[in-house]
């Protein structure tokens, strides 16, 4: 069965410096990989995706995350961190399902991320 | 833009009342999901919809039913509405072909108490 775990329940670091939110994944096959933000009373947001393509993928707001299949692992990172990065981020695996072109998502439990100023 | 809208951003029932919360989107989409979130649990698939009249069990759907009457609109029902049911759930559409295709869009979410 396809799974994702997130390392962190909560990162705290300084305005300006790197963010790191660990991810690993478990999957049968190459899975599809995504990592969506929610800020506060927002709804969810796509930051990035990793489709078998490159394994380094470059999502919005300076975000990247590298798919390392020996490692298991798809952590997400900023060089820098910024106060309006403070939110939740989710770790998502896509699973097929019945149908052609069908996929359902399965989460991970989130990674709060707060920016200290 | 994709646009999901749900039709309450905040609910208050009883329990033991029947429940509706509407899902609708905008761009054509195939596939239609319920999610509740719940802190420290993240987000948990209730029901999803790869169709019209097509539903198909999400991990945790005891307790849900839903409708897909038409492409556009997904309904999610609480039978008779427990505490334990308190939470918030978010709609999501995803189409099967394009450039996105394999994303999911979710609304802003609507947050249920049920006393």
């Amino acid at each position: 069965a396809q799974s994702v775990t997130q390392l962190d329940s909560h990162v705290s670091v300084s305005e300006g410096t790197p963010v790191l939110l660990r991810c690993n994944y478990s999957s049968s096959y190459s899975p599809s990989l995504f990592w969506y933000v929610q800020h506060p009373n927002k709804g969810l947001q796509l930051l990035l995706k990793y489709t078998s393509a490159a394994t380094l993928v470059k999502g919005i707001n300076g975000f990247e995350a590298e798919f390392k299949k020996s490692e298991t692992s798809f952590h997400l990172t900023k060089p820098s961190a910024h106060m309006s990065d403070a939110a939740e981020y989710f770790c998502v695996v896509s699973v097929p399902t019945s149908g052609f072109g069908n996929e359902k998502l399965t989460f991970g439990t989130g990674t709060r991320l707060t920016i200290i100023p | 833009d994709v646009k999901v809208t749900q039709s309450s951003r905040y609910l208050v029932k009883r329990t033991g009342e029947k429940v509706f919360l509407e899902c609708v989107q905008d761009m054509d989409h195939e596939n239609m999901f319920w999610y509740r979130q719940d802190p420290g649990l993240g987000l948990r698939l209730i029901y999803f919809s790869y169709d019209v009249k097509m539903k198909e069990k999400g991990d945790i759907p005891e307790g849900y039913s839903v409708s897909r009457e038409k492409k556009e609109r997904f309904s999610l029902i609480l039978e008779s509405a427990s505490t334990n049911q308190t939470s918030m759930y978010l709609c999501a559409s995803r189409g099967r072909s394009g450039a996105n295709y394999n994303e999911q869009f979710f609304g802003p979410g609507t947050r249920l108490t049920v006393l």
